[in-house]
């Protein structure tokens, strides 16, 4: 079954901290995955796609076929990064197939 | 230009009523979904439309219908409320599969009592 995991429901650090948020996944075939982030009182949104390599806001994700892993990482964290973030594959109909989510907390 | 605006954003009701949840884009998108957020369950996708005049079941449909009559709307629809559907209801849109890129609605927090 296609299945997407985060394991981590809260992960707090401190400003200026590494932070790795996970996400591994379940899926045949190689799907496209894509991280989104919801800030308090915003709209859910797309914050990046692995297919396009960027980084955004200081954030990269790298697709690991081998543990079928796509986690989010930020050499340093800031406050600002306070969200909760969802990493989603598209499944192999048309939609994407969210995680649990995790809630991140930047502390001063 | 508004994107995706969903109405009503609260509502209360009592098992067994009936109500309509409106999504509406205006970014001529043809991929429309609802999909309903709970504590601890992330977002899941109820129904979704590749088109006008086309729906599809996600991951929880049992509960719910759709219609997508025309292009920018999509409606999400309550046919007999029941206390497990508490959620709040997300519509997204976008232009394409491949592109991956979802555009939201604010949500819309529905209880039933």
């Amino acid at each position: 079954a296609q299945r997407v995991t985060q394991p981590e429901k809260l992960l707090s650090v401190f400003k200026g901290a590494p932070v790795e948020l996970k996400c591994n996944y379940s899926y045949s075939g190689s799907p496209e995955l894509f991280w989104y982030v919801q800030y308090s009182r915003q709209r859910l949104q797309l914050l990046l796609r692995h297919i396009s390599r960027e980084s955004i806001k200081g954030f990269t994700a790298d697709l690991n076929k081998g543990e079928t892993s796509f986690h989010l990482k930020k050499p340093f964290a800031q406050e600002e990064d306070s969200a909760m973030y969802y990493c989603a594959p598209l499944n192999s109909g048309y939609a994407l197939n969210f995680g649990k989510g995790t809630s991140l907390l930047v502390t001063p | 230009n508004a994107g995706v605006t969903q109405t009503p954003k609260f509502r209360v009701l009592k098992t067994g009523q009936s109500m309509t949840l409106l999504c509406a884009q205006d970014m001529n998108h043809e991929y429309m979904y609802w999909y309903r957020q709970d504590p601890g369950m992330g977002l899941r996708l109820i129904h979704y439309s590749v088109g006008e005049g086309t729906t599809a079941k996600g991951e929880v449909p049992d509960g719910y219908n759709v219609s997508r009559l025309k292009k920018q709307n999509f409606l999400l629809g309550l046919e007999s409320a029941a206390p497990s559907q508490t959620s709040v209801y997300f519509c997204a849109s976008s232009y394409s599969k491949g592109i991956g890129e979802l555009f939201f609605g604010e949500g819309s927090r529905l209880t039933v009592l």
